[in-house]
């Protein structure tokens, strides 16, 4: 089945920092890959959607220059949260589906990283 | 507007059957899938309909009617592991096929 590698798994660093989480698709060309954060005992919001050699795609009150999202291949998708603050601490996961997939087949998540701001 | 209801929690014994309801308010999707996530974990595939009607997956199933804006997935012969959130979620026509996810249901599995 599909395979969808994210990294780091967990990052704790001190308010300020810029954080980079990296999402690769390992056996497929993804065509969209798909951002979410999940806060403790909710449920997976959608952050944004990302296109290979295209803008993001940002879902409503997400904060452009805050995550900034960068899809320069077809297996690689980057998650950048800028300037991070302890309320940007969420465990943030990744998705990932093929063209030909998108519309008719689940999509596939990687492990997730959970970020942790002091 | 789009929402999934599901219940918050349920609750059932070892061997049981149970059967977590999705209702939506959505339209212009292509199927309904569920997602299984274990606490600190990753949500993972269950299964999809993209169709009405049944879907067999070993001790899952799962159900979609679109005229009855409903679906549901059912686990049999529960065991303790199946303790987790399960989450339903539509698969929209535009942008590639984002997810928009219900807020989940905590199963906890009983001796």
């Amino acid at each position: 089945g599909a395979v969808v590698s994210q990294h780091p798994s967990r990052v704790i660093c001190k308010s300020g920092t810029s954080v980079k989480i990296e999402c690769r698709s390992l056996d497929f060309q993804a065509t969209t890959m798909f951002w979410y954060r999940q806060f403790p005992k909710q449920s997976l919001m959608l952050m944004a959607t990302s296109n290979e050699g295209s803008k993001a795609t940002y879902e409503q009150g997400v904060e452009k220059d805050k995550f900034l999202i960068n899809h320069a291949s077809l297996t690689l998708s980057t998650l950048t949260v800028t300037s991070a603050h302890p309320e940007d601490s969420s465990f943030y996961i990744c998705s990932a589906s093929s063209f030909r997939a998108a519309h008719n087949q689940p999509q596939h998540f990687g492990d997730g990283t959970r970020l942790s701001i002091l | 507007g789009q929402s999934l209801e599901q219940p918050s929690e349920v609750t059932a014994v070892e061997g049981a059957i149970v059967q977590i309801n999705c209702t939506y308010q959505t339209s212009g999707f292509y199927g309904l899938s569920w997602y299984q996530q274990h606490d600190g974990g990753a949500p993972t595939f269950l299964s999809y309909n993209a169709l009405d009607g049944l879907e067999e997956t070993g001790r899952f199933s799962s159900f979609l009617s679109r005229s009855d804006s409903y679906g549901y997935l059912l686990l049999q012969e529960l065991q303790m592991k199946d303790s987790a959130s399960y989450f339903c979620a539509v698969i929209h026509y535009n942008q590639g096929g984002k997810l928009i996810f219900g807020q989940g249901t905590e199963l906890s599995v009983k001796p």
